[in-house]
């Protein structure tokens, strides 16, 4: 399977714990999109990175978020000091660049549990 | 402020019967609405998407209707099987720039067989 995946898949932990998330887009996809999906709501924007320029971040990103993205390949999504207000669904989503639609290929989450 | 304004919010339909979503959007720089389906524990995935230069988009039972100047978009789903039921998304972004997807609250659909 050569879509995007997403380590680990659930993640419990306890508030104030630092966590960190891995997202593999496809292969040659030059931009990773974040997405924090809470229950009963569409996926909202976190970030963006073209390769590996983080671009856009979005108001939601609190200083407690940090996202990587080195080599322009893998991305890390960490949140230090979780609060219980980040649980949450957090996707990830890779795009090629300049081929028309730019569809965004979504991979099957992360959930985060924060106790 | 919510850019794309989905309904209903959940959907009861039979077997054979069609399945309409609705959603309308305030930015008129939005150029590019697809609509994502999502099952339970999975990601979101591209179903169909359309431009605003076109009404109407066909493949398969799946169809997008586009309204510019309402500022609307549907999706319909003919013939509706159990297997369609899902979580469907609709959103919208401008081409060009992040790309990043507004997407609205979604619609839970349940297909009785």
């Amino acid at each position: 399977d050569t879509g995007v995946s997403q380590n680990p898949r659930h993640k419990i932990t306890k508030r104030g714990q630092n966590v960190t998330f891995r997202c593999d887009p496809i292969s040659e996809h030059n931009r990773l999109y974040w997405y924090r999906q809470t229950l009963g709501q569409g996926p909202e924007f976190l970030t963006y990175f073209q390769n590996e320029a983080q671009l856009e971040k979005s108001r939601l990103l609190s200083d407690r978020f940090s996202a990587e993205r080195p080599k322009g390949s893998f991305s890390t999504l960490e949140i230090q000091r979780t609060e219980q207000g980040d649980s949450a669904m957090y996707l990830c989503a890779s795009s090629l660049r300049g081929t028309g639609a730019d569809t965004q290929y979504f991979g099957p989450g992360t959930r985060l549990t924060v106790l | 402020q919510q850019q794309v304004k989905q309904s209903p919010q959940s959907l009861i339909v039979q077997k054979g019967g069609i399945s309409i979503i609705n959603c309308a959007y305030e930015n008129t720089a939005f150029d590019y609405f697809p609509w994502y389906q999502q099952f339970p524990g999975k990601g979101p995935a591209l179903l169909i998407a359309i431009r605003p230069d076109v009404s109407e988009k066909k493949e398969g039972r799946f169809t997008i209707s586009f309204n510019k100047s309402a500022k609307q978009f549907s999706l319909h789903i003919m013939d509706s099987q159990p297997g369609d039921s899902a979580t469907y998304f609709c959103a919208a972004n401008t081409q060009g720039g992040s790309e990043k997807l507004v997407f609205g609250k979604g619609t839970k659909l349940t297909v009785n067989p």
